[in-house]
């Protein structure tokens, strides 16, 4: 079965900082690669995901996250994080043939500081 | 463009009382799914439904039955509210393509006393 961890519940960053989310997963097989993104109140919004081809993607908002499968590892990344940033953040990894059904990690919260 | 539409927002329910949480989407998308939303937990499948007349138990589904009434609408019903169920309740359609994300609503939140 497949599994995702993301080690850091909470990330306190200053607003123009450069940002790092980690999302380590378990899957057998070439696994499909989500992260969404949730503002207060609010549903889940797709930031980026991966499938194949280039291990670096980009997505909306400025962030980018890049594969790694020597590390099982999928992490968000932004230059420089602005205050409307601040938000939960969920990676997600779903299984070969249907991305639909997914399984989410336990999510980061950013908090940006001015 | 409406997306994927929620109803109630909020609600409060006593132990022992029902409900059915309305979900409904103009994406033309044939897969739906409900989740539920735990602090410290993520989110965690309860049922979808990949077509029009299907349903499937996902990770955590007792307690809750579904009603794939047509291909815009997907209901979740509590039929005995317990405290355990207190939670956001979140609705997703999706093309269910191999490369096709989720598109959700902007929750439910459920209060069982």
């Amino acid at each position: 079965a497949q599994s995702v961890t993301q080690p850091d519940i909470h990330i306190t960053v200053s607003e123009g900082a450069s940002l790092e989310l980690r999302c380590n997963y378990s899957y057998g097989a070439t696994p499909y690669l989500f992260w969404y993104v949730q503002s207060p109140g609010q549903g889940l919004q797709l930031l980026l995901k991966y499938f194949s081809g280039d291990t670096l993607v980009q997505g909306i908002k400025g962030f980018e996250a890049e594969f790694k499968r020597s590390q099982s590892s999928f992490n968000l990344r932004k230059p420089s994080v602005h205050w409307s940033d601040a938000a939960e953040y969920f990676c997600a990894v779903g299984a070969a043939g249907t991305a639909s059904k997914l399984t989410f990690g336990t999510g980061t919260r950013l908090q940006v500081t001015l | 463009n409406a997306g994927v539409t929620q109803t109630p927002k909020f609600q409060v329910l006593k132990t022992g009382q029902s409900m059915t949480l309305q979900c409904a989407q103009d994406m033309n998308h044939n897969s739906m799914y409900w989740y539920r939303q735990d602090p410290g937990m993520g989110l965690r499948l309860i049922y979808y439904s990949a077509s029009e007349g299907t349903t499937d138990k996902g990770e955590v589904p007792n307690g809750y039955n579904v009603s794939r009434l047509n291909k815009r609408e997907f209901s979740l019903r509590l039929e005995s509210a317990a405290p355990s169920q207190t939670s956001v309740y979140f609705c997703a359609s999706s093309v269910d393509r191999v490369d096709s994300p989720l598109h959700f609503g902007n929750g439910t939140r459920l209060t069982v006393t």
